[in-house]
Parts: structure tokens; sequence; C-alpha cells
């Protein structure tokens, strides 16, 4: 059972374009998180989705940031018109649908973006 | 909100040295709570959890962590750490009261052991 699969693994943008992120979840997993960790940072929650679902994204910045889980394929998250300030790494993780919250995230090796 | 806080952050130790993390934790309802371990390049891999039972959680490679509710703390330990350790550790907490799983993470301790 693969784990959670990240692409790419480093990224480089320059200021203005745009960034795609990929995070194909562990099989049978359909909770998708997306976390972003800036230098000398801790991870900061920024998106949760489930398939064609966004449930909680209370930690997207309001412009230029946009996730999506389609019902096929991977999760994306986009970043629109990329600056300085969106280097860092971004982190997914998924977990398997469950009734309660007892359930443990499981972490991609990240994409490393980096914009100049 | 609920928040997470690491006040060690970066710690020296030499090898065969005894090992404790400080995390704290500010919410008045029930957690679940994690430490994860990142070395360098890699994802970050799961060292232990507490959901409920036991307050003091045995985990991967000899570590343990001790839920104090009265404290809000779920301290890391290790009773002697190991070069392979030197790694970045990072504290979680999932509320459950809000309904998902997502995580709140502390800023992390950077653990160098010294050979």
């Amino acid at each position: 059972n693969a784990g959670v699969m990240q692409n790419p693994r480093h990224l480089v943008r320059r200021r203005g374009q745009e960034a795609r992120l990929r995070c194909s979840p562990m099989k049978g997993h359909s909770h998708v998180y997306w976390y972003r960790q800036l230098p000398e940072e801790g991870l900061k929650f920024m998106v949760y989705l489930q398939k064609e679902n966004i449930i909680d994204e209370s930690g997207m910045p309001k412009e230029r940031f946009s996730a999506e889980f389609p019902k096929e394929g991977p999760s994306i998250l986009r970043i629109q018109q990329v600056v300085r300030g969106d280097s860092a790494a971004y982190f997914c993780a998924s977990s398997p649908p469950s009734e309660g919250s007892n359930t443990e995230a499981f972490f991609g090796q990240g994409t490393r973006l980096t914009v100049v | 909100a609920q928040s997470v806080s690491q006040h060690n952050h970066h710690v020296i130790l030499s090898e065969a040295a005894s090992l404790e993390l400080g995390c704290n934790y500010s919410y008045g309802g029930t957690v679940n709570l994690f430490w994860y371990v990142q070395y360098p390049g890699q994802h970050l891999q799961l060292l232990l959890k507490y959901f409920s039972g036991d307050p003091l959680v045995k985990g991967i490679k000899g570590f343990e962590a001790e839920f104090i509710k009265s404290k809000f703390s779920f301290n890391l330990r290790k009773p002697s750490v190991q070069w392979s350790d030197t790694a970045e550790y990072f504290c979680a907490v999932n509320a459950l009261n809000f309904g998902n799983e997502k995580l709140t993470f502390g800023t992390g301790t950077r653990l160098t052991i010294i050979p």
C-alpha cells in the first residue's frame, strides 16, 4: 500500500506564475488535508477536503489559493500569481473515513515551493 | 481556537542522555494528541498518539509521552537518545469538538544529538 504521494517534490516558479501541487492519498482514504510549513515555523492547517467537497478551508488565504479533490484523481492545491511569500513546504495528509475522530493522518513527503 | 506550545526550540544532547521535550496545548475540551518526527528531507512520521485510556503512551523507537490533563501537557520522553534521533519533533492536537481531524501543530523542536 503506497503512502501519500505528493508531486512534484520541488517546484520553482517565477513571481506571477501559477503553482499546482498534487496529492494522491493512501488507498482507501477519502479525507485529505493540506498544511503549509514556512521556514522556522510549524505546520499550519490550510484546508480539509473529502471527495468533491471542501469541508474546512479556514486556513486558506482568501485570495489566489484554491483546492480541490475530485471524484477521480489526486487532490490539487493551486496557487495563482505566486509571490515570494508563498515559498514554503506544502504537506498533504490523508485519513480514512471514520465515524468518530480517533483516526490517524498519514503525511506525504511534501512539495517544496520556491518562488524566484 | 486551540493552540500548541513547544517551548524548546533547539535541544542539543549527547548520545545516551535522557530526553524530555515539552508540549502544552490550550483547549478546554476533549483532544487527541500526537507527536510527529521529521527526519531531514523526509515526511512527517507518527511517533505516538493519545486518544484515551492510559495517559502514558508508548511509541516507536523507544519514545513515550505522558498526558497530564490538569497541566494541558503531553511531554515526549526517551531515556537514552541515539545519534539517529537527530530530527525535528512536532507536537499536534486535534480538538474533537471541531468534528474533523485537522491538526494544530506546535512550532517544533529541533533535536541535535552529538555522538
